[in-house]
């Protein structure tokens, strides 16, 4: 069945990066967008961006420019979403979703996603 | 930046309908999507295009839109309901993917 798995839970200091893996399986990776989208505690959802796995194209939400980087492994179906000088409001559940690429994808919505990844930033 | 607006709350006996509004500018030439999310676990998306459903999801599940304002009707509202629910659309002025502040579902 389509799935996709991300990484275990990261507890990160202010300043640190992490790194969020998502395994994609049952479907064909590279045909489908991956997007991020995070939920701080008690919070609504926010989208942080997408990468094409088939070309390593990205688009990132304003908020994030800089500090986020999203890329891919084909070889072993997984999308990766690092984000760097992290804060205490970077505390959020992450999640990756799929969705079709171009105007599918817009009409079509996030059909798929992860189970999430917990990051907590405290010192 | 888009901005999505959604009631923060809805409360609903059970058996009875609920009404989940999205209100956005020019959200009439948009294409809206709304997603279920329970406590603790991922979104799942509940209503595509506006109107349409993914396969598993209960007819009682329906979306329609008017003016700036689309609309999630939940018929026949079961306990296993409650959740928040999110409206998300694709802003074409900034290719971004934007989502509404989020609606809490409560069953009386």
């Amino acid at each position: 069945q389509v799935q996709l798995v991300q990484s275990g839970a990261e507890v990160k200091k202010p300043g640190a990066s992490v790194k969020v893996s998502c395994k994609a399986s049952g479907y064909t990776f590279t045909g489908y967008y991956m997007h991020w989208v995070r939920q701080a505690p008690g919070q609504g959802l926010e989208w942080m961006g997408w990468i094409n796995p088939n070309s390593g194209g990205t688009n990132y939400a304003q908020k994030f420019q800089g500090r986020v980087t999203m890329t891919r492994d084909t070889s072993i179906s997984t999308a990766y979403m690092e984000l760097s000088r992290l804060r205490s409001d970077d505390t959020a559940v992450y999640y990756c979703a799929r969705v079709l690429p171009g105007v599918r994808g817009v009409l079509w919505g996030m059909d798929v996603w992860g189970q999430g990844t917990t990051v907590t930033v405290s010192s | 930046s888009y901005v999505l607006t959604q009631p923060p709350s809805v409360s609903v006996a059970p058996g009875q309908t609920a009404r989940l509004t999205c209100g956005g500018n020019n959200i009439g030439i948009k294409s809206v999507h709304w997603y279920q999310q329970k406590p603790g676990q991922a979104p799942v998306l509940v209503v595509y295009d506006d109107s349409d459903r993914p396969s598993g999801i209960p007819e009682r599940f329906s979306g329609s839109k008017s003016g700036n304002t689309a609309t999630l009707t939940i018929s026949r509202v079961e306990a296993g309901d409650e959740a928040d629910y999110y409206c998300q659309v694709w802003d074409s002025r900034s290719d971004h993917y934007v989502f509404g502040t989020g609606t809490k579902v409560t069953v009386l």
